[in-house]
């Protein structure tokens, strides 16, 4: 299975503060794209999709770049409760068009 | 939420017992999904059902045994599980599997320990 990578961290920020996840994928030919949340000792929770064009959902921002093979996720005015790790999903245009490939997760602790 | 619950929540086994996970999704989708989450390592995909029939088998070890009866339901049978199986077992299910795959909803899954 093609890999999904993510710095581990974890990412200390203060509240208040501008943040910025990387993804990287190996598979050229995956389809779509996904963060996900998981708070810790809970079930991961879809966060937002990732579209070719750049999305933007308030106070995040979430991009794509095929011909680099990466995804980012951009927390602006950074909050306590958006501590969690977050997941970068790939759906992956395997033989069975059904392959869903989790990044270990980046750990993210905002401070007051 | 409990658009998609699992029992039990913790589940402790001796590797010779035989216990089954149960997970049921209250949204209406025709995918459901086994994942095993370990420490320190990616979700796992173990099983794909889509509207009740196995589509992906991740080489998952005889040991685990799935079953979907209906659309709603989805059971994960244990069988001679080894300590190393010791885990976060997920169940997540999505309006159709393929396409709109990535959107998935999770279960609070079931923390099993091996002993």
């Amino acid at each position: 299975r093609k890999e999904v990578e993510q710095d581990p961290g974890p990412f200390n920020v203060p509240e208040g503060a501008t943040v910025a996840f990387n993804c990287t994928y190996s598979n050229s030919a995956s389809q779509s794209f996904f963060w996900y949340r998981q708070d810790c000792r809970k079930e991961p929770k879809l966060l937002m999709s990732v579209y070719s064009s750049g999305n933007e959902d308030g106070r995040f921002t979430a991009q794509l770049n095929r011909a680099s093979q990466y995804i980012s996720l951009l927390i602006r005015d950074s909050k306590l409760s958006d501590s969690a790790t977050y997941l970068c999903v790939v759906n992956e245009n395997s033989n069975s068009g059904y392959a869903l490939n989790f990044g270990k997760g980046t750990s993210l602790l905002v401070t007051p | 939420e409990t658009g998609v619950t699992q029992t039990p929540r913790h589940l402790v086994m001796g590797m010779t017992n035989k216990k089954s996970l149960k997970c049921e999704q209250h949204l209406g989708h025709n995918a459901m999904y086994w994942y095993k989450q370990s420490a320190k390592k990616p979700l796992e995909l173990m099983f794909v059902y889509s509207l009740e029939e196995r589509v992906e088998n991740n080489s998952v070890p005889s040991r685990f045994s799935p079953e979907c009866p209906n659309s709603s339901h989805l059971f994960l049978h244990l069988h001679t599980l080894q300590p190393e199986d010791s885990a976060l077992y997920l169940c997540a299910s999505s309006p159709e599997a393929g396409g709109l795959a990535g959107t998935q909803y999770f279960g609070p899954g079931t923390r099993l320990l091996v002993l």
